[in-house]
């Protein structure tokens, strides 16, 4: 069965900080995987998916199947970038396995 | 036009009690997706459909729970004889079709008490 863990619960820095949360993830196959985030009163919603390469307000994340992890990077914190993270684990049929989520808080 | 909705937003139903909860995709989308969020843990799957056809129902928790979405579009999650274990964000999320992104409601907070 596929698993996602992000083993912070909270993560807190300094404004302009590098920032990783981190990422495990256990599935047979080949993983699809996502970083959604939740700010505070919003809906959850699409921050990055793998496939697309992309980096999305600063934020990155690299699949490494040999370490099976998909970390999300960013390499200067701001405040807006407080919110719930949670990565997210795609299968064939569509549904989607999320980790716990990390509150990232960035102080001023 | 708006994203997808559920009602209604909070709902605190006696021990017991039946409750049905709603959520409108966004128009033309094919999938619809219901998640329950415990408090503190991230959300967890409950049941996939694409049209009005459920294709997968292995998450949902018992057969106090029921699903349906009948002309493919709206979708009503039922909860039957709740338990306090039933507390829970519930998470309606939809896509234009397989593989392509999620967008997720606002959610409903279910307290049962």
């Amino acid at each position: 069965a596929q698993r996602v863990t992000q083993p912070e619960k909270l993560l807190s820095v300094f404004k302009g900080a590098p920032v990783e949360l981190k990422c495990n993830y256990s599935y047979s196959g080949s993983p699809e995987l996502f970083w959604y985030v939740q700010y505070s009163r919003q809906r959850l919603q699409l921050l990055l998916r793998h496939i697309s390469r992309e980096s999305i307000k600063g934020f990155t994340a690299d699949l490494n199947k040999g370490e099976t992890s998909f970390h999300l990077k960013k390499p200067f914190a701001q405040e807006e970038d407080s919110a719930m993270y949670y990565c997210a684990v795609q299968n064939a049929g569509n549904m989607l396995t999320f980790g716990g989520g990390t509150r990232l808080m960035v102080k001023p | 036009g708006a994203g997808v909705s559920q009602s209604p937003r909070y709902k605190v139903a006696k021990r017991g009690q039946d409750v049905a909860l709603r959520c409108d995709p966004i128009s033309g989308h094919v999938s619809l997706f219901w998640y329950q969020q415990a408090l503190g843990q991230g959300p967890e799957f409950l049941t996939y459909f694409q049209n009005e056809a459920q294709l997968d129902k292995s998450g949902l928790p018992s057969d106090r729970f029921f699903a349906e979405r009948p002309e493919g579009s709206v979708s009503t999650l039922k909860i039957q004889r709740t338990q306090q274990e039933d507390s829970a964000v519930y998470l309606c999320a939809s896509s234009q079709r397989q593989g392509l992104e999620a967008f997720f409601g606002q959610g409903t907070r279910l307290t049962v008490v």
